[in-house]
C-alpha cells in the first residue's frame, strides 16, 4: 500500500516568515495530493490540492509543489501569521481505485507574534 | 446541509465495555471511512467502505467493527474496550457529485478514553 512520509514533525517560526513542509509517497500511482490544516480541537479542514498533471499551484499565501519524478510535493506558506498556527497534514490518493486516503503523520507549526 | 455528523462527542469507557459510534453524512457521498488521530501518529484509516454495502479493512482494523447500515450512516463498533484504544475518532466522506474533486469532508471526532 502506499506510504506517505512527512518532515518535520514541528516547525517554528516568527511571524513575517515563510514555513515549507515536505512530504513523499512511494506510490507511483497516487495522482491527487490535498493538504489539510487541523486546528486545535477541530477537524482537519482541506486548504489546497494538487493533481498530478500539475507542477505547482497557488492560493494567496499559500502554494503547492509536486516532483512526480522524484515522488515528493511540498507545501509552502509565505507571510505567516499566528492564526497559521495548526497541524498541517499531507495525504497521497488515486483517485479511479478503491480511493483510500493515506494521511503523513503531521507537522505541528507554530508561528511566534 | 450539516456535512458529516458524528456522535457522541465524548466517552468515557471501561476496559471491557462495548460502545458504537455513529456517523452520518447528507452530502450522498458514496465513500465512508473512519480514522483514528494519535499524537505523533497522524490519521490512521480503521476501516472504509467504498459504497453502500461494502466494508474493507484499513491500516489497523484489530478491535473494531464496522456497519454500513445505508448509504447515508457508517458505525463503528469497540466489542471490548481497550486502553490502547483510547483515540480521537474521525468519520470522513467522499464522493457523489464532488467525486472527481477527491476532497475528504471530516467530522467533528469523538474523544474516547478507555479506563
Amino acid at each position: 500500500g502506499e506510504n506517505v512520509e512527512q518532515h518535520p514533525s514541528t516547525l517554528s517560526v516568527q511571524e513575517g516568515d515563510s514555513a515549507v513542509i515536505k512530504c513523499t509517497y512511494s506510490d507511483s500511482a497516487s495522482n491527487y495530493f490535498p493538504w489539510y490544516k487541523q486546528e486545535l480541537g477541530k477537524r482537519p479542514q482541506l486548504i489546497i490540492d494538487i493533481r498530478s498533471n500539475v507542477g505547482e499551484k497557488k492560493d494567496q499565501r499559500i502554494a503547492v509543489t509536486l516532483n512526480k519524478t522524484a515522488k515528493h510535493f511540498s507545501l509552502h506558506i509565505t507571510e505567516t501569521q499566528p492564526e497559521d498556527s495548526a497541524v498541517y497534514f499531507c495525504a497521497a490518493i488515486r483517485q479511479g481505485g478503491s480511493y483510500i486516503p493515506t494521511f503523513g503523520r503531521g507537522t505541528s507549526l507554530i508561528v511566534h507574534p | 446541509n450539516a456535512g458529516v455528523t458524528q456522535t457522541p462527542k465524548f466517552q468515557v469507557l471501561k476496559t471491557g465495555q462495548s460502545m458504537t459510534l455513529q456517523c452520518a453524512q447528507d452530502m450522498n457521498h458514496n465513500s465512508m471511512y473512519w480514522y483514528r488521530q494519535d499524537p505523533g501518529m497522524g490519521l490512521r484509516l480503521i476501516y472504509y467502505s467504498a459504497s453502500e454495502g461494502t466494508t474493507d479493512k484499513g491500516e489497523v482494523p484489530n478491535g473494531y467493527n464496522v456497519s454500513r447500515l445505508n448509504k447515508r450512516e457508517f458505525s463503528l463498533r469497540l466489542e471490548s474496550a481497550a486502553p490502547s484504544q483510547t483515540s480521537v475518532y474521525f468519520c470522513a466522506s467522499i464522493g457523489g457529485t464532488i467525486a472527481n474533486t477527491g476532497e475528504l469532508f471530516f467530522g467533528e471526532g469523538s474523544r474516547l478514553t478507555v479506563l
